[in-house]
């Protein structure tokens, strides 16, 4: 089955600690995108990646960093200068430029310890 | 940039009866926009979209109605069931961009 696959589920990190949250598709879609989901707040975008080797920001990149050296996968690392991590964050993927709907992975959910 | 209200907050019907979910924006070149039904611990799932030459579309029950001179799109769902219950989202994608712009979106509650 074809689908985009994010891990893990549950995550916890310290103070000071960078974690990487996987995100893997295999639509062979060519946009990736991450979102941050806070109670209340709706999805807001993070980063996102129209081909290999280039991304762009978005509306609250601060304290998050990408990659997308293969077409299949858009890693997100929460840095330690993310203050306040603790959400659910969402993948998704579309397949070229258009109109087209993006589909979501069913998120990782990030805690503080 | 794009900036989409959604109302209302949270909303509750019996089942059976219908729901009606609302959304403005605000580019006049957005040209996109879907809707999408999460589940508790899920991602969002896809449930209808359209695109700005078409002002309604239909899919057993649930229906979307745009309009672009008023900038404002609904969701409405029709004989609601208790597996209806869930947070939808509606999203508005501007013309040239990439990048969806999503509501805050609706906790619905179908009571039995």
């Amino acid at each position: 089955d074809g689908g985009i696959t994010q891990s893990p589920k549950y995550l916890f990190r310290k103070e000071g600690q960078n974690v990487t949250l996987s995100c893997e598709q295999n639509l062979n879609h060519d946009a990736m995108y991450w979102y941050r989901q806070d109670p209340g707040q709706g999805l807001r975008l993070i980063y996102y990646s129209q081909i290999v080797n280039d991304f762009q920001k978005g509306d609250i990149a601060e304290g998050y960093s990408v990659s997308r050296e293969k077409k299949e996968s858009f890693p997100l690392t929460v840095t330690s200068a993310q203050k306040n991590p603790t959400a659910f964050y969402l993948c998704a993927s579309v397949k070229g430029q258009g109109n087209q709907p993006q589909h979501f992975g069913d998120g990782t959910r990030l805690s503080i310890l | 940039g794009e900036n989409v209200e959604q109302h209302p907050s949270t909303l509750s019907v019996q089942e059976g009866d219908s729901a009606v979910i609302k959304c403005t924006y605000s580019d006049s070149a957005s040209n996109y926009f879907p809707w999408y039904k999460q589940e508790l611990g899920k991602g969002p799932q896809l449930i209808i979209d359209i695109r700005s030459n078409v002002g309604e579309k239909k899919d057993q029950r649930i229906a979307v109605t745009l309009n672009k001179t008023a900038k404002h799109f609904s969701l409405h769902i029709t004989e609601t069931q208790p597996e209806d219950s869930a947070v939808y989202f509606c999203a508005a994608k501007g013309g040239g961009s990439e990048k969806l712009v999503f509501g805050k979106g609706t906790k619905l509650t179908v009571n039995p």
